[in-house]
């Protein structure tokens, strides 16, 4: 069984200051794991994955994920935030169940970007 | 390039009503998914289909009927519409659906409401 866990429902940073959306997962296996970002009234959109080559990973946008196995934890990061920005954002966990792949998505991260 | 293509955008049904989301993709992917999308609930998995010609249930399939058509299209249809299904319904579609590590890419989802 696998489990992903979203801490914070809401985040709210001024544009311009750092952005740390956190996700803690568990898996019985060695996982690949994934951010989503959701723009309002559209799909969602890959924003960058880990799988095992790097623990540092860089997306699209400015952002990076750190996977750090000790804390199951994969954090979302940018250094500086743009109110384009102002998004859904979801946690993925990807891992074997009964022999074949499954997804569980976080509850979501809404970001809000103050001007 | 369209991707993912969903239709309608939006829809109201009446309880029993029934109807059918479209779903196409145009990238000549293998697999094929349903999601809905509620508030603080993440994604959950309606139907997948692996492969043209196989259809398989996910998380919450109750109240759900799939078809996949041909290697673009999959279709999802409510039978008899309830308001527990009013929710945000997106299409995705991903090239194999075996690899731990391969992204999915989404539709801009229906939203339905149900009376």
């Amino acid at each position: 069984a696998q489990s992903v866990t979203q801490l914070d429902s809401h985040v709210s940073v001024s544009e311009g200051t750092p952005v740390l959306l956190r996700c803690n997962y568990s898996s019985s296996y060695s996982p690949s794991l994934f951010w989503y970002v959701q723009h309002p009234n559209k799909g969602l959109q890959l924003l960058l994955k880990y799988t095992s080559a790097a623990t540092l990973v860089k997306g699209i946008n400015g952002f990076e994920a750190e996977f750090k196995k000790s804390e199951t934890s994969f954090h979302l990061t940018k250094p500086s935030a743009h109110m384009s920005d102002a998004a859904e954002y979801f946690c993925v966990v990807s891992s074997w169940d009964t022999g074949r792949r499954a997804l569980t998505f976080g509850s979501g991260t809404r970001l809000q970007v103050q001007p | 390039n369209a991707g993912v293509t969903q239709t309608p955008k939006f829809q109201v049904l009446k309880t029993g009503q029934s109807m059918t989301l479209q779903c196409a993709q145009d990238m000549n992917h293998n697999s094929m998914y349903w999601y809905r999308q509620d508030p603080g609930m993440g994604l959950r998995l309606i139907y997948y289909s692996a492969s043209e010609g196989t259809t398989d249930k996910g998380e919450v399939p109750n109240g759900y009927n799939v078809s996949r058509l041909n290697k673009r299209e999959f279709s999802l249809r409510l039978e008899s519409a309830a308001p527990s299904q009013t929710s945000v319904y997106f299409c995705a579609s991903s090239e194999a659906g075996g690899a731990l590590d391969e992204k999915l890419f989404f539709g801009s989802g229906t939203q339905l409401s149900v009376l």
